[in-house]
This record gives structure tokens, C-alpha cells and sequence, in this order.
């Protein structure tokens, strides 16, 4: 059974600082991870892709991949109360078409 | 213009009762998906259709049955509703793989009484 973990959290953060996300996953064959946002009553939304190793940034956010490690995580940088919500970890499943989430760390930024 | 779009987005229903729920996409993707996510949050594939080709066929109860009439359209028809089936049932599109991004739609909250 392939599986994508997470720490449930919540994962509670002060505004301004720096939140970090974590995933583990255990497909050696996956190619492709994502991040996905989901607030409450709502439907989750992309943030980050990343598929090679290192660092992938897009404004306040930073994916990290580790291919070895099996580990991708997420960085938040200036942590604003709107970016309270569940963060999912997505992964390609190696030969099927389709990703495997985590089961979602929700984050809370104090004001 | 919204790019993923599901109807209804509540149902509540008896057990017993058969349900349809929709999706459209306009974003002229190939890949079309729909999702399970239980009370815990936990997002489970059910389903995946290619070109209007079934190719995921999660361990899905057989009371559950997808139809693609055409590549920007994904029906869900649930039989004989249990209340294990109260969920949110997401839809989703893509197009090639596997670098390509989901996108999802609003999501059907499902209750069954």
C-alpha cells in the first residue's frame, strides 16, 4: 500500500514567522509531488509542483524535494493569518494515473 | 467561467436512495477524476477516465458507478445509498501526466440519513 504521511498538526505559528510542512511518502517510482491548500468547506487548490531535487520557490513558498529521503516538505515564509488552512501533500503513484495525498497538516497563524 | 463545476453541491438523502452527482470541466482536459474525502480529510481516488476511457477503478463498492459521456463531462450514480457514503465528493480534471496539475471542483457534500 503505497502511502504519502503527514503530521496532522495543527501546526500553530505566529504571523511573520516561518511555517514548515512535512511529507514522507513511500514510492520510490513517484516523479511528481505537490502541495495542494484546502481551506474549511472548500476544495483544494495547487500551491507548489516540484519534480526534481532541491529547492523550488514561488514567492513567500519553497518546496523541497528529497528523492532519497523520500521526504518533500513545504516552507512558508512571513506567515499570514489567510494562509491558516490544510496543507496537502500530493504524490504520484508510479504506474497508475494518480496522485496519493497525505491526509493533511492543518496550520493556524496567530495574528 | 468557472473551469470545474459539480451539481448538486449538497445533497441529503435517505438510505437506500439512488443518487446522481455531475461534473463538467471547460478547461478542454483529458484526464478526469473523482474523490472521496471522509470526515477525517483523508482524499481517496475513486475514479479516473482518459479520453472517456476508464483506466482507475479504485476498490469502490459496486453501488457506484462512473459515466463519461464525453471528455468535459464525469457523472457519478451512487445505488441503493448507505450511510458510510456521507462524504464530500470532489471532481477533478487534468491534462497529461504526470506533471500536470488537478484542478478541482466545489466539491458535493453528500449526508445520508
Amino acid at each position: 500500500q503505497k502511502e504519502v504521511e503527514q503530521n496532522s498538526g495543527p501546526l500553530s505559528v505566529p504571523e511573520g514567522a516561518i511555517a514548515s510542512l512535512n511529507c514522507t511518502y513511500s514510492d520510490r517510482g513517484s516523479q511528481s509531488f505537490f502541495w495542494y491548500r484546502q481551506y474549511s468547506g472548500k476544495s483544494p487548490e495547487l500551491i507548489m509542483s516540484i519534480y526534481s531535487n532541491g529547492d523550488k520557490e514561488d514567492g513567500r513558498f519553497t518546496a523541497q524535494l528529497n528523492k532519497a529521503s523520500q521526504y518533500v516538505s513545504l516552507l512558508i515564509r512571513d506567515s499570514q493569518p489567510s494562509d491558516s488552512a490544510t496543507y496537502l501533500c500530493a504524490v504520484t503513484d508510479t504506474g497508475r494515473r494518480a496522485l496519493t495525498f497525505g491526509s493533511g497538516t492543518r496550520l493556524q497563524v496567530q495574528p | 467561467d468557472t473551469a470545474v463545476s459539480q451539481t448538486p453541491k449538497y445533497l441529503v438523502t435517505q438510505m437506500g436512495n439512488d443518487k446522481s452527482i455531475k461534473c463538467e470541466q471547460n478547461l478542454g482536459h483529458d484526464t478526469m477524476y473523482w474523490y472521496k474525502q471522509d470526515s477525517k480529510k483523508f482524499l481517496k481516488i475513486m475514479f479516473s477516465y482518459n479520453n472517456k476511457e476508464l483506466i482507475i477503478n479504485e476498490t469502490v463498492p459496486n453501488r457506484f458507478s462512473p459515466k463519461s459521456p464525453d471528455k468535459a463531462h464525469l457523472n457519478l450514480h451512487i445505488n441503493s445509498l448507505e450511510l458510510g457514503d456521507s462524504a464530500v465528493y470532489f471532481c477533478a480534471s487534468s491534462q497529461g501526466w504526470p506533471q500536470e496539475t488537478q484542478y478541482f471542483g466545489p466539491g458535493t457534500r453528500l449526508l445520508v440519513l
